[in-house]
């Protein structure tokens, strides 16, 4: 099985900032049929389903705010909030699709500072 | 419009099986997959496994031992059955169309 690894495993920020967080990869997730890496990111927030964001490591899905950036490639994975809102206080998590089992960082907490 | 929505029993005792139903709307299940994903509480998610639109599954090795995945495309359902449940198998249960759509998540409780 591939393993996720995110870190930080918390994060506190302040609204405005520019927030990074990372995702590893024990295995390439570039698929060599098409150039594309099977990565995706997803927002939580207590209570409610997870919300994807990002797929294929870079593409935000349809009526995401452009300040989620997805970047990488191979192994290394980052999400980059450009400009943190309060809203945007969730936990944060990246899954492979590039092999099943299908498998999940444990996840990024922003937290307000 | 796309909507999956869990059931089950809130409540299962140890050793027993789970019996959970997702049931679609605005779509079809032999054009999409469907996933279920849970999540223990406070803590992360664990993909659990998939029947895809063409009707083949796969599971996560961990738990395909005891894990089955099946559907009803008439009923427009898909259903989950777990056997052998332990403690550590309580949190919330979701299904998903190709992680875009989400249901609501149903929690289970393993306990006597």
């Amino acid at each position: 099985d591939i393993v996720m690894t995110q870190t930080p495993s918390s994060q506190a920020v302040s609204a405005g900032e520019k927030v990074t967080m990372s995702c590893k990869s024990s295995q390439s997730l570039l698929y060599s049929g098409d150039q594309k890496n099977y990565l995706a990111w997803y927002q939580q927030k207590p209570g409610q389903s997870p919300k994807l964001l990002i797929y294929l490591a870079s593409t935000r899905e349809s009526g995401v705010p452009d300040r989620f950036i997805g970047s990488g490639s191979g192994t290394d994975f980052t999400l980059t909030i450009s400009s943190v809102q309060a809203e945007d206080l969730a936990d944060y998590y990246c899954q492979q699709h590039y092999s099943y089992p299908y498998t999940f960082g444990a996840g990024t907490k922003l937290e307000l500072k | 419009q796309v909507q999956l929505k869990e059931s089950g029993p809130g409540l299962v005792q140890p050793s027993q099986t789970l019996s959970l139903t997702c049931t679609v709307s605005g779509f079809s299940l032999t054009s999409y997959n469907v996933h279920w994903v849970r999540q223990p509480p406070g803590k992360g998610l664990e993909w659990m496994g998939v029947i895809w639109s063409g009707g083949n599954t796969d599971y996560n090795s961990a738990l395909k031992p005891r894990l089955s995945i099946s559907r009803d495309t008439s009923k427009s359902q898909v259903f989950l059955t777990m056997n052998s449940l332990q403690t550590e198998d309580t949190g919330i249960y979701y299904c998903n169309r190709n992680s875009v759509y989400w249901g609501q998540g149903v929690m289970v409780t393993v306990s006597s």
